[in-house]
């Protein structure tokens, strides 16, 4: 069965340091989406990818973040410097077209990281 | 908006029933309801779309008024795999809009 991958599983970094996760949907899936997920709660979308192109990234914290899918497949999310309040899960998922709201979404193990 | 889910805990006997709800403040275009066990990615269960259609688990029931703005998800006969953290996800505006995850309810079911 097809899976989201995602690398690395657990990430542990000091302030201010640069970090960056990398996700490969299942393939075929147009649309790619990155969370992050606080211990308690559920995930908020980060950023969404239709192909290459951004749909929505109104909730990523631009001065810090950023994410590509230059080439419409995998993609990767840096944040440089990371900050204590950056400590969460971050999950990476696709759908196989770009409806947010009726595609089933699938998830990847997710990247676990902590900041020291 | 975040959708807002009860109970946010439940504790259940296997083969007992429970009943998750999420509701929202805003109108609808889906539900979406998935399933998180600890340390794990969170695994898709089902659908509820505007309209009626709906796509998911067999096993699995939901609902979803439009006019309440409200979702329940059904488990029955529960078993011990049923244990794990339910998010509902909410669409709103259309079919491309994100999803909106509520805070979760942790069910625990026991032997």
């Amino acid at each position: 069965e097809a899976e989201v991958a995602q690398s690395p599983r657990y990430k542990i970094t000091e302030k201010s340091q640069a970090v960056a996760f990398w996700c490969d949907p299942i393939s075929g899936h147009a649309t790619l989406y990155w969370y992050r997920q606080i211990l308690g709660q559920g995930p908020e979308l980060l950023v969404q990818f239709q192909d290459e192109s951004v749909v929505d990234d109104s909730q990523l914290p631009k001065d810090r973040f950023s994410a590509e899918r230059l080439k419409g497949v995998d993609s990767t999310l840096k944040i440089q410097p990371a900050e204590l309040g950056d400590s969460a899960m971050y999950l990476c998922a696709s759908s196989l077209a770009g409806r947010a709201s009726s595609d089933e979404q699938y998830f990847g193990p997710g990247t676990r990281l902590t900041v020291t | 908006q975040q959708p807002v889910q009860s109970p946010q805990a439940v504790i259940l006997r296997e083969g007992e029933d429970a009943v998750i709800n999420c509701s929202s403040s805003k109108a609808l275009y889906s539900v979406h309801w998935y399933r998180q066990k600890h340390g794990e990615a969170p695994v898709f269960l089902m659908i509820l779309l505007k309209g009626g259609e709906q796509k998911g688990h067999d096993k699995i029931s939901a609902s979803f008024n439009e006019k309440k703005q409200q979702s329940s998800l059904y488990l029955t006969a529960s078993q011990l795999s049923y244990s794990g953290t339910y998010f509902c996800g909410t669409g709103s505006g259309g079919s491309n809009y994100k999803l909106t995850f509520g805070k979760g309810t942790l069910l625990t079911v026991n032997p």
